[in-house]
């Protein structure tokens, strides 16, 4: 069966970093475009960023642009968050998801499965 | 950026009664809407997908319907475990946005 354990989070001081990782099995995660999506306390998910199959096209919210840096090694079947100049809106679970598309349609992706999360808490 | 709306913010409902969500989007999004579902401590879940076919595994209760901007997230008959908070999205755009999630409370 799909599953997504994330690892790497934890307390970090404002202006920090920190990497995350999310190991994923029971499917071939080559075949995937893969994403991060967080929840900050007391509020909504937020789309972090995806990265293509490959490896060669990734994206980003604004919010962290310039920031954060998702990667992939699909010989070790990983996803990986490097999270730089950390600042206390970025406190939130993170979460990494699979990225599958509708067959033949264009670009009419969905997120079909889901890690635990993992808390980042920024804090002095 | 594409803003996707949800309403109502909360809700509360009964085991047993009909529920309906919406979510609007800022500008028109075909059918590239999700939904999915989220229980606090636990991974969120895909419940619709392409805005009204249903995920595998998913109870037929759950539906999904609209095209362009406005849909619904349809609940037929509320069951204990369906009290959640209740999350579109949308995969028109390389943002993916959420919207602001809608609660449902056990009345």
């Amino acid at each position: 069966q799909v599953q997504l354990v994330e690892s790497g989070g934890g307390l970090v001081k404002p202006g920090g970093s920190l990497r995350l990782s999310c190991a994923a099995s029971g499917f071939t995660f080559s075949d995937y475009y893969m994403s991060w999506v967080r929840q900050a306390p007391g509020k909504g998910l937020e789309w972090v960023s995806y990265i293509s199959s490959s490896g060669n096209t990734m994206y980003y919210a604004d919010s962290v642009k310039g920031r954060f840096t998702i990667s992939r090694d699909n010989a070790k079947n990983s996803l990986y968050l490097q999270m730089n100049s950390l600042g206390a809106e970025d406190t939130a679970v993170y979460y990494c998801a699979r990225v599958s598309l509708l067959p033949y349609s264009y670009g009419m992706y969905y997120f079909d499965y889901w890690g635990q999360g993992m808390l980042v808490t920024v804090s002095s | 950026d594409i803003q996707m709306t949800q309403s109502p913010s909360s809700l509360s409902a009964s085991v047993g009664d009909r529920v309906t969500i919406t979510c609007r989007a800022s500008q028109t999004i075909s059918s590239y809407l999700n939904w999915y579902q989220h229980k606090p401590g636990k991974a969120p879940k895909l419940l619709i997908y392409v805005a009204s076919r249903l995920q595998s595994g998913v109870p037929s209760r759950f539906s999904g319907s609209g095209s362009g901007t406005d849909f619904t997230l349809t609940i037929s008959s509320l069951q204990p475990e369906d009290f959640a908070t209740y999350y579109c999205q949308e995969s028109h755009s390389p943002s993916y946005t959420f919207g602001q999630g809608t609660k449902l409370e056990i009345k």
